[in-house]
C-alpha cells in the first residue's frame, strides 16, 4: 500500500513565523504535490516536484515556497505565516505514469493566529 | 480545455437506499478519471479509476462509476448506502499542460446519509 505521511494532523502558529510542513511518501514516487483546500473553493495547487531539487509553480504560488532534497520528502515553507494562510494542507505522491492518480497524505489543518 | 462539473453540491439518502452521485467532464482527449472520498478531517482516498480499459468500473466498499463518452458523465453510484459512507466525494479528471500531468478537482459532493 503506497503510504504518503505528513509531519503533523494539527499546528497553530503566530502570524510572522516560518512555518515548515513535512511529507514524506514510501513508494518511490518522482512526483509530489502541495494543495490547500478551503470550503468553497476546493483543492488548489500550491507548488509540485517532479523530481529532486526541481519544482513548479502551482495555481497559488504566493507566500510558499518548496523544498525536495531526497525523492521522498517534500517540505512547504510558509516564510512568514499570515491569517489568510489558515487551512488544510494535503499533499499527495504519483508515479510519472498513466493514469497518475495521486495517492493523498492524511492531512494538516494549520491556523495562524 | 478541461474541466469537472458536479451536478450537486449536497446529496441525503437513507441507509439501504441507492446512492447517485453525477459528474460531469471536459477534455480535449481520452482522460483518466477518478473518484475521491474525503471523510471529516481525513486525506482523499481514492475510490476507483477510469483508465480507458473497461466503461464500468470497481472500486472500493461497493461503490462503482461508469465512462459515458457520449454523455461526457462519470457518475459514481452504490446499490446500498452505508452510514459510513457519509462523507464528501470528489470527481477528478487528469491532464497534461505544460509538459506535466495534473489533477482537476469537482468541487465536490457531500453526501448524507440518514437512518
Amino acid at each position: 500500500d503506497v503510504k504518503v505521511t505528513q509531519s503533523s494532523r494539527y499546528l497553530v502558529k503566530r502570524t510572522g513565523e516560518k512555518v515548515f510542513l513535512e511529507c514524506v511518501q514510501d513508494m518511490d514516487h518522482e512526483n509530489m504535490f502541495w494543495y490547500r483546500q478551503d470550503p468553497g473553493l476546493g483543492l488548489r495547487l500550491i507548488y509540485f516536484s517532479y523530481d529532486v531539487k526541481m519544482k513548479e509553480k502551482g495555481d497559488i504560488p504566493e507566500g510558499y515556497s518548496v523544498s525536495r532534497e531526497k525523492k521522498e520528502r517534500f517540505s512547504l515553507i510558509l516564510e512568514s505565516a499570515s491569517t489568510n494562510q489558515t487551512s488544510m494542507y494535503l499533499c499527495a505522491s504519483n508515479l510519472d505514469r498513466v493514469p497518475y492518480e495521486q495517492y493523498f497524505g492524511p492531512g494538516t489543518r494549520l491556523t495562524v493566529t | 480545455a478541461q474541466s469537472v462539473t458536479q451536478l450537486d453540491s449536497h446529496v441525503s439518502v437513507s441507509e439501504g437506499t441507492p446512492v447517485l452521485l453525477r459528474c460531469n467532464y471536459s477534455s480535449s482527449y481520452s482522460p483518466s478519471l477518478f473518484w475521491y472520498v474525503q471523510h471529516p478531517n481525513k486525506g482523499l482516498q481514492l475510490l476507483l479509476k477510469y483508465t480507458s480499459a473497461a466503461t464500468l468500473v470497481k472500486g472500493i466498499n461497493g461503490f462503482e462509476a461508469e465512462f459515458k463518452k457520449s454523455e461526457t458523465s462519470f457518475h459514481l453510484t452504490k446499490p446500498s448506502a452505508h452510514m459510513s459512507d457519509a462523507a464528501e466525494y470528489f470527481c477528478v479528471v487528469s491532464f497534461r499542460s505544460g509538459g506535466y500531468n495534473k489533477l482537476i478537482f469537482g468541487a465536490g459532493t457531500r453526501l448524507a446519509v440518514h437512518p
